[in-house]
């Protein structure tokens, strides 16, 4: 079935560090892969997303990798400052249009 | 910017009350779609609708309908809201297909 798993659910880096989330798929048509950011009180905010021809996106501190034999994804933040905590969300496209959402990881970014 | 606006931050209701959520877009995009947030659970569709009269079941429609009368609005109704619909609720919209999708800031529903 339509299943996006996402780990770890929680996550707590020192501020400095880099922090890695991961997210496997099933469907193998997938071909769209974005990821949220959700600050508290706030909607879902979308800060980085893959399209399945390229393997690998760069945006300043965040990155996104995409290994599609594997059906895995993973979000990468360098330099981790305070305003990086929130939940990170990944989502995967699946046939109709929908969004199937992975299960949240809460990074918490300790000064 | 995408401005995608929800109705009411906060809402209380008593069971089996009809309840109305409502959302606006303000960018004329074509899709619009309703989530429930539960911890742990990650973002759950409830429906969403790619034109104006159209609407699709998502993976949770029970005990939920959908409005979708002009382009910019998206309504979720609560037929007889029980306690279990007690949630949170983003709308999102989105231009077109694999494009990303907006979201409010949510609305918290409570079902005493």
């Amino acid at each position: 079935g339509e299943n996006v798993e996402q780990h770890p659910s929680t996550l707590s880096v020192q501020e400095g560090d880099s922090a890695v989330i991961k997210c496997t798929y099933s469907d193998s048509a997938s071909n769209y892969f974005p990821w949220y950011k959700q600050e508290l009180g706030k909607g879902p905010q979308l800060i980085i997303d893959i399209r399945s021809n390229v393997g690998e996106k760069k945006d300043q501190r965040i990155a996104v990798t995409l290994n599609k034999t594997a059906k895995h994804f993973s979000l990468h933040i360098t330099e981790t400052q305070p305003e990086d905590s929130a939940v990170y969300f990944c989502a995967a496209s699946y046939p109709g249009g929908k969004l199937i959402f992975g299960q949240g990881t809460e990074l918490s970014v300790k000064p | 910017d995408v401005k995608v606006t929800q109705s009411s931050r906060y809402l209380v209701k008593r069971t089996g009350e009809k309840v109305f959520l409502e959302c606006v877009q303000d960018m004329d995009h074509e899709n619009m779609f309703w989530y429930r947030q539960d911890p742990g659970l990650g973002l759950r569709l409830i429906y969403f609708s790619y034109d104006v009269k159209m609407k699709e079941k998502g993976d949770i429609p029970e005990g939920y309908s959908v409005s979708r009368e002009k382009k910019e609005r998206f309504s979720l109704i609560l037929e007889s809201a029980s306690t279990n619909q007690t949630s949170m609720y983003l709308c999102a919209s989105r231009n077109v297909l694999d494009q990303p999708q907006h979201f409010g800031d949510g609305t918290r529903l409570s079902i005493l």
